[in-house]
């Protein structure tokens, strides 16, 4: 069973519209959770972390369940610009600092 | 700060040849990380750094060897390259703590004919 599950979509949305994605995780001694986003054929960039209290930064807002084991992230009001992949990432420390990374959850938001 | 940089951007090698991938990150940071990234496969751990003079394997090492002799520097070796290695290769660097995430390099397009 992969560490982290997610829908590879693509979610094609129309600009202004709401969508989200969740993920799921496996292991549940998981310590961090963020969101990336990543841009075709550039690198991964930190879109948010994600708190058990949930939190917000403008159009986004990501959740976390740690009993149900899944993250979810919420956009609104999409612009053509969030059009990219966005990925599910989990930390936990082990003897090093490792992150496990989803696959991916591509949106495309069309005019 | 020019965070975490990669070279080449890109190379093409033909089955055999050897090349090494240069990562190098002006944060400080403890950690450093090569992933490769292939489609529908997500980002794999090839190697990862605890600290300077440190390395060891994730979790698809075989055909790559790594060395961290300095800080702010991690190098991926290929020694003799194989079309299954044609892939994007990204580096990432972290602190140490659980809650710290990371940053990644813009990344390298290898090709092995």
């Amino acid at each position: 069973r992969k560490e982290v599950e997610q829908d590879p979509g693509p979610f094609n949305v129309p600009e202004g519209a709401t969508v989200a994605f969740n993920c799921t995780y496996s292991n549940s001694a998981s310590q961090s959770f963020f969101w990336y986003r990543q841009d075709c054929r550039k690198e991964p960039k930190l879109l948010m972390s994600v708190y058990s209290s949930g939190n917000e930064d403008g159009r986004f807002t990501a959740q976390l369940n740690r009993a149900s084991q899944y993250i979810s992230l919420l956009i609104r009001d999409s612009k053509l610009s969030d059009s990219a992949t966005y990925l599910c990432v989990v930390n936990r420390v082990t003897n090093f600092n490792k992150f496990y990374f989803g696959s991916g959850t591509k949106l495309n938001v069309k005019p | 700060n020019a965070g975490v940089t990669q070279t080449p951007k890109f190379r093409v090698l033909k089955t055999g040849q050897s090349m090494t991938l240069l990562c190098a990150q002006d944060m400080n940071h403890e950690y450093m990380y090569w992933y490769r990234q292939d489609p529908g496969m997500g980002l794999r751990l090839i190697h990862y750094s605890v600290g300077e003079g440190t390395t060891a394997k994730g979790e698809v090492p075989d055909g790559y060897n790594v060395s961290r002799l300095k800080k702010q520097n991690f190098l991926l070796g290929l020694e003799s390259a194989a079309p299954s290695q044609t892939s994007v290769y990204f580096c990432a660097s972290s602190y140490w703590g659980a809650t710290d995430t990371q940053y990644f390099g813009p990344g390298t397009r290898l090709t092995v004919l």
